[in-house]
Parts: C-alpha cells; sequence; structure tokens
C-alpha cells in the first residue's frame, strides 16, 4: 500500500525566511497530494493541493511542487509570518481510491 | 459556511466498555471517512463509507470498529472493546466526490480517552 515519508519532523525559521518540507511517496498510482496545515487543538485545515498532471502549483505564499518520477514533492511557504506556525501534513492518494496517507507531519515554528 | 461536526469533543470510558463517536457531516456530501491521530502522531486513515457502505478499511479498522449511518444525517463510530492504545483524537471528514476531485473537511475531533 501507499506509504508518505514526510522530512523534516520538526522546522523553525526566522520570520520572513522560506520554509520548505519535503515528502516522498512509494505508490506510483497515487495521482492527487493535499496539504493539510493543523493548528494546536484543532482539526486539520487543506491549504493547497496538487494532482499529477501539473507540476507546480501557487497560491500566494504558499507553493507546491510535485516530481513524479522522483516521486516526491514538496511544499513551499515564502515570507513566512508567526501565524504560519503550525504542523504541516502531506498526503497523497490515488484517484480514484477512497485512502488518503499522511505523513507524519512537520512541526514549524516561525520565530518573530 | 458548513461545518463537519463530532460529538462529543471530549469522551473518557473505562478499558473493555464500547464508545460511540458521533459525526454530522456536510449535508450534501455523500462520502465520509473517519481517522484516527494518536497524540504527535500522524493522522491515520480508518475507513470510509460510500453509498451505505464501507468502501475502504485500514488494517486498524478490525472487528472492534464499526461504522453506521443510522438516520441518513449521523454517520458513527463504534469501539465495542476499548483497549489503552485506542485512545486518541478521532477524526469525521466528508466530502462531495471522491477525495481527490473535491476537498474533504475534517471535523474538530472527539478526544478518546481510556483508562
Amino acid at each position: 500500500g501507499e506509504n508518505v515519508e514526510q522530512h523534516p519532523s520538526t522546522l523553525s525559521v526566522q520570520e520572513g525566511d522560506s520554509a520548505v518540507i519535503k515528502c516522498t511517496y512509494s505508490d506510483s498510482a497515487s495521482n492527487y497530494f493535499p496539504w493539510y496545515k493543523q493548528e494546536l487543538g484543532k482539526r486539520p485545515q487543506l491549504i493547497i493541493d496538487i494532482r499529477s498532471n501539473v507540476g507546480e502549483k501557487k497560491d500566494q505564499r504558499i507553493a507546491v511542487t510535485l516530481n513524479k518520477t522522483a516521486k516526491h514533492f514538496s511544499l513551499h511557504i515564502t515570507e513566512t509570518q508567526p501565524e504560519d506556525s503550525a504542523v504541516y501534513f502531506c498526503a497523497g492518494r490515488e484517484i480514484g481510491g477512497f485512502k488518503t496517507i499522511f505523513g507524519a507531519g512537520t512541526r514549524l515554528f516561525v520565530k518573530a | 459556511e458548513p461545518e463537519v461536526t463530532q460529538t462529543p469533543s471530549h469522551q473518557v470510558t473505562q478499558m473493555g466498555q464500547e464508545v460511540i463517536l458521533r459525526c454530522v457531516p456536510i449535508s450534501n456530501h455523500l462520502y465520509f471517512y473517519w481517522y484516527r491521530q494518536i497524540l504527535g502522531q500522524k493522522v491515520e486513515f480508518l475507513v470510509s463509507f460510500y453509498n451505505n457502505e464501507i468502501s475502504e478499511k485500514s488494517e486498524i479498522f478490525d472487528d472492534q470498529f464499526s461504522v453506521e449511518r443510522p438516520d441518513g444525517s449521523n454517520f458513527t463510530l463504534k469501539i465495542r472493546s476499548t483497549k489503552l492504545e485506542d485512545s486518541a483524537m478521532y477524526f469525521c471528514a466528508s466530502s462531495e466526490a471522491l477525495w481527490a476531485n473535491t476537498e474533504a473537511f475534517f471535523g474538530q475531533g472527539t478526544r478518546l480517552t481510556v483508562v
């Protein structure tokens, strides 16, 4: 079955710097990759997603890139702000499948 | 904005007891999911439910677990005989179409503590 690995587990950056979180997946049939942000004690919320027919997607300060050949995808946050501090989860699933597999999460700290 | 709601927010139960976690998905959604998150760990898939039947389940979802949509609005997760290791945050989610085609929305979670 699908396995999603996520690195790093913890990331600390200065406000204004960029943050990059990387994920790899094992199932070549996976072709939908959402990213979720989870603030302490709250529900995971979708921040951006990408499908395998696209190599990059951007939404304001957030971008995601996908390399299907290497089976890895990354989240890029530019001009980080303290409110970006949270746990970020990558995930993967096969289009048409019902199971979304999450990575272990990255705890991002943005220092003011 | 429509939300997935879960009750209770926190449930404490004795080991061996049965618990039922309740979820009200967004009203026009057709696909329903349960996930769990042990403290400090990843979000793990338990089960998906579509057209009144389980569409997929994980190895975690053994005979102690069951799901039901009893009345067209609620979606419940039952754990028959709870174990200490069942202590976790349980999230319900729902989506209008298959998750890859549309966003899935999570509820706020039920924290289950087995003592």
